[in-house]
């Protein structure tokens, strides 16, 4: 069953306006979230993280929001450029115990110039 | 790029021969693990390695074995492969103290036949 979910399989948005991409969680021991972007025949790329005793974390043009409650993160790019189309990936893992790292199935972003 | 190395990068092969993948780090990282990616699944772990032969199940490890006889390498062997095995593997790794990410390498790309 899968724990982290991402909903929306793709977004397009213009340039220089916000993404946001969504993720939600099942499991509410997961106490560290992370995105990652991955070109086509590229590896995932680490983009930003998060622990759950923060509820934002920003890094440049990119702020990843927490909503513990809701068991929902989400990834906001601003401002939108065209070499952030790439797929992104939500992951979480239980920093403590075990050591895997769930992650959703990913969003297709475009940004249309 | 986070020293990690992935070989062969595409491979064909015919269902029922055995298949070893190979990662290789440079960054004398503890934690290894073998992911693969398929549409709509996202990434699923299938093996980890928490040090020099110690190594444990992810997801979907049927049909998969590891080894890890090195901190630097971690095999990962389909011994007797099937097209449900088809797929695109990323070996990633981790410092895995707390917040730390996951590194990824550049994937290999298996299709069985």
């Amino acid at each position: 069953d899968q724990q982290v979910k991402q909903n929306s399989p793709s977004l397009s948005v213009q340039e220089g306006r916000i993404s946001i991409l969504n993720c939600d969680y099942t499991n509410s021991m997961f106490d560290y979230f992370l995105w990652y972007k991955k070109y086509p025949a590229e590896g995932p790329t680490f983009l930003i993280s998060i622990s759950s005793i923060k509820d934002k974390n920003e890094d440049g043009r990119f702020t990843v929001f927490l909503n513990k409650s809701a068991k929902h993160l989400s990834l906001h790019i601003v401002p939108s450029q065209p070499g952030d189309s790439a797929v992104y990936f939500c992951a979480a893992s239980i920093s403590n115990t075990g050591n895997q790292f769930y992650f959703g199935t990913g969003t297709s972003l475009t940004v249309i110039p | 790029d986070a020293g990690i190395t992935q070989s062969p990068r595409h491979k064909v092969t015919e269902t029922g021969t055995p298949v070893t993948l190979r990662c290789h780090q440079t960054e004398n990282h503890r934690y290894m693990y073998w992911y693969r990616q398929d549409p709509g699944h996202g990434l699923r772990l299938i093996h980890y390695s928490y040090g020099v032969k110690d190594t444990d199940k992810g997801e979907v490890s049927d049909g998969y074995s590891v080894s890890r006889s090195k901190t630097e390498d971690f095999l990962l062997t389909l011994e007797s492969a099937t097209s449900s095995q088809t797929s695109v593997y990323f070996c990633a790794i981790s410092r895995r103290t707390d917040d730390s990410p996951l590194h990824f390498g550049n994937g290999t790309r298996l299709t069985v036949t």
